[in-house]
């Protein structure tokens, strides 16, 4: 069965202080990697998707990694409005194409 | 003009009713999918639905029972509900293997 296991639970971070999300994942043929961003009381919002090993994607503070077996979410020089808890997803290649999402991480920027 | 709406957005109801939750959306992608989202923010499929066909139905009590009357539309409706079916329920829509779009979530208490 596909697994998603991300870390840490929660990051309190200083405004400007860069940190790092881990996502690691096992699945039976990666067709993709997700991250989404959900805010309190709101459906979970797309960031990135990463097709293959070494690839990357970027948005703004966020730089989206992806390696044979995770994903990192670097966020540099963070703001307050980045706080959200971040979701990432694999969607395997199986015939149905089915998505399985982790815990997240919930992030908190202090000013 | 809203991605994916779905209604209501609060549904508070006792034990035993029968409730339904709809959702649509207007970007013409051809997958649908209902997730359940427990209070620890666990993402988990129920069903997926492509061109109106039934593709993914997770192991979800017969309860349960989406419709799709055409491509556009994704309703959940609930039998019998019991305490534990208190959760957020979103709608979501997808193309291909690129990243979903959420509905706002309906959040469900049963008492």
């Amino acid at each position: 069965e596909d697994q998603v296991t991300q870390s840490p639970e929660a990051l309190r971070l200083q405004e400007g202080e860069s940190s790092s999300l881990n996502c690691s994942y096992t699945v039976s043929g990666l067709r993709g990697l997700f991250w989404y961003r959900q805010d309190p009381g709101k459906g979970p919002e797309f960031l990135f998707t990463l097709y293959s090993a070494g690839e990357e994607k970027e948005k703004e503070r966020l730089k989206a990694t992806l390696t044979k077996k995770e994903s990192f979410l670097h966020i540099t020089a963070p703001k307050p409005e980045d706080s959200a808890t971040y979701l990432c997803a694999v969607m395997n290649s199986g015939g149905y194409q089915k998505v399985t999402f982790g815990t997240g991480t919930k992030l908190q920027v202090i000013p | 003009d809203t991605a994916v709406s779905q209604t209501p957005k609060y549904l508070v109801t006792q034990m035993g009713n029968d409730k339904s939750i709809k959702c649509e959306q207007n970007l013409g992608h051809d997958t649908m999918y209902w997730y359940k989202q427990d209070s620890k923010k666990f993402l988990k499929i129920m069903f997926s639905y492509n061109n109106k066909e039934l593709i993914i139905n997770e192991t979800v009590p017969n309860r349960f029972s989406p419709k799709s009357p055409d491509k556009a539309h994704l309703n959940l409706h609930i039998n019998s509900l019991e305490l534990g079916d208190s959760a957020v329920y979103f709608c979501a829509s997808s193309q291909y293997n690129y990243g979903y779009t959420f509905g706002s979530g309906t959040r469900l208490t049963v008492v």
